[in-house]
């Protein structure tokens, strides 16, 4: 069945760096897209970034562009998130989705269980 | 940017009873509209996709409807399971995606 399982997640200082990962099984990682939500406590999602299933174009939030990279190895059904310059407010649980187009209708019909991040001093 | 409003912001209903909970959009968006179900500690869950197409596997009580800027979700007889916080989503034309605030449902 499908699967995605986020890890990298942590405790984190203000302005540091930290990669998150996603990986995948369950089906052909290198034909669908990719997203990153997140959701900080007591908060609603937010949407983070959009990979093309080719990793050729990707688009990301305002609150995150210029610090955040998102990247995709089909060799290794994997997703990632490089997070830098974090902030407070970057403290979330971050989710991997996958991106489902049926219908002419693209969803996010997958989703992992989500890894935390805190950004504290 | 559009932007993407729910209402209410939470309700209680009793088992059995209909629930049903808007999402406008700024400007027209089509049927392009999905929804989403997050249980208490959970992760998200695609419940409708178009605006109207039931997800596989979700329970026909759960139902969508509407186009261009006003979108209803419903669902028919509400159970105790169905105690989440339910999302509106939209995808715009750069595949930026945008949620909406969120209801929350529980029971009475």
């Amino acid at each position: 069945q499908v699967q995605l399982v986020e890890s990298g997640g942590g405790v984190v200082q203000p302005g540091r760096s930290l990669r998150l990962s996603c990986a995948t099984s369950g089906f052909t990682f290198s034909s669908y897209a990719m997203h990153w939500v997140r959701q900080a406590p007591g908060k609603g999602l937010e949407w983070v970034a959009f990979i093309w299933y080719d990793g050729s174009n990707k688009y990301y939030a305002d609150s995150v562009k210029g610090r955040f990279t998102l990247s995709k190895d089909n060799s290794k059904n994997a997703l990632y998130l490089q997070m830098n310059s974090l902030r407070a407010e970057d403290t979330a649980v971050y989710y991997c989705a996958r991106d489902r187009k049926v219908g002419g209708y693209d969803s996010l019909d997958m989703w992992g269980q989500g890894t935390m991040v805190t950004v504290s001093s | 940017d559009i932007q993407m409003t729910q209402s209410p912001s939470s309700l209680s209903a009793s088992v059995g009873d209909r629930v049903t909970i808007t999402c406008q959009a700024s400007q027209d968006i089509s049927n392009s509209l999905n929804w989403y179900q997050q249980q208490p500690g959970k992760a998200p869950k695609l419940l409708i996709y178009g605006a109207s197409n039931l997800q596989t596997g979700v329970p026909s009580r759960f139902s969508g409807g509407g186009s261009g800027t006003d979108f209803t979700f419903t669902i028919s007889s509400l159970q105790p399971e169905d105690i989440a916080t339910y999302y509106c989503q939209h995808y715009d034309n750069l595949l930026r995606v945008t949620f909406g605030p969120g209801t929350k449902v529980d029971i009475k």
